[in-house]
């Protein structure tokens, strides 16, 4: 099945500072996903961006599907931000598979 | 904003028993899947669900979990035999047409003790 990494495992920032997160993947895709999961567990879409760029507020996540990555980007981190980012990611009609995230924790 | 909800957000039950874990999807998805989490792990899919069939399921649905959608609008993951190692989160999700945004809800998370 489809790989899916994403670096770094863990993150530390102060308040304020931007981050960017990777996912990289190892084929082709059609369903892209960005999720922030919460300290209560929750899966919060984030983004839907099998290609492209987007933003909402302050994150962004751009998708280049023919170098098979995406990147998240968070500007002036907030201590709500904190917890762990998934990738995942579809081929055809395939569920999504999950990368094992990003864990940020952002310091006051 | 619809939203997929899931129903309890936490059940304890004993090794051995058999649990229900009950979703509602967004009302004109067709589309459905469970997936798992185990504490400090990585999201894991277990079954999709399409047209009153399953379409695709993980090596880890075995013939201990079955899911059915008993009305119009419930989606269920029925877990016979609980063992210790079935603790985990469980998401339900839902999409429009596969291979689309999919959309989870809240999770239920689930303690066999």
């Amino acid at each position: 099945g489809i790989q899916v990494e994403q670096s770094p495992p863990d993150l530390i920032l102060q308040e304020g500072a931007n981050s960017t997160l990777r996912c990289n993947f190892s084929d082709s895709v059609n369903n892209l996903q960005w999720f922030h999961q919460n300290p209560w567990g929750q899966l919060i879409n984030l983004f839907y961006i099998p290609s492209g760029t987007k933003q909402n507020g302050r994150l962004s996540a751009t998708t280049v599907a023919t170098e098979r990555y995406s990147l998240l980007y968070i500007s002036s981190s907030q201590t709500t931000d904190s917890g762990v980012y998934f990738c995942a990611v579809a081929t055809g009609r395939r569920a999504l598979t999950f990368g094992s995230g990003t864990r940020l924790q952002v310091q006051p | 904003e619809p939203e997929v909800t899931q129903t309890p957000s936490h059940q304890v039950t004993q090794m051995g028993q058999e649990v229900i874990l009950r979703c509602v999807p967004i009302s004109n998805h067709l589309y459905f899947y469970w997936y798992r989490q185990i504490l400090g792990q990585k999201v894991e899919f277990l079954v999709s669900f399409y047209n009153n069939e399953i379409s695709e399921k993980s090596e880890i649905f075995d013939d201990q979990f079955s899911v059915e959608r008993p009305d119009g609008s419930n989606f269920t993951l029925k877990i016979r035999s609980t063992k210790l190692e079935d603790s985990a989160m469980y998401f339900c999700a839902s999409s429009p047409i596969q291979g689309t945004e999919a959309f989870f809800g809240q999770g239920t998370r689930l303690t066999v003790v």
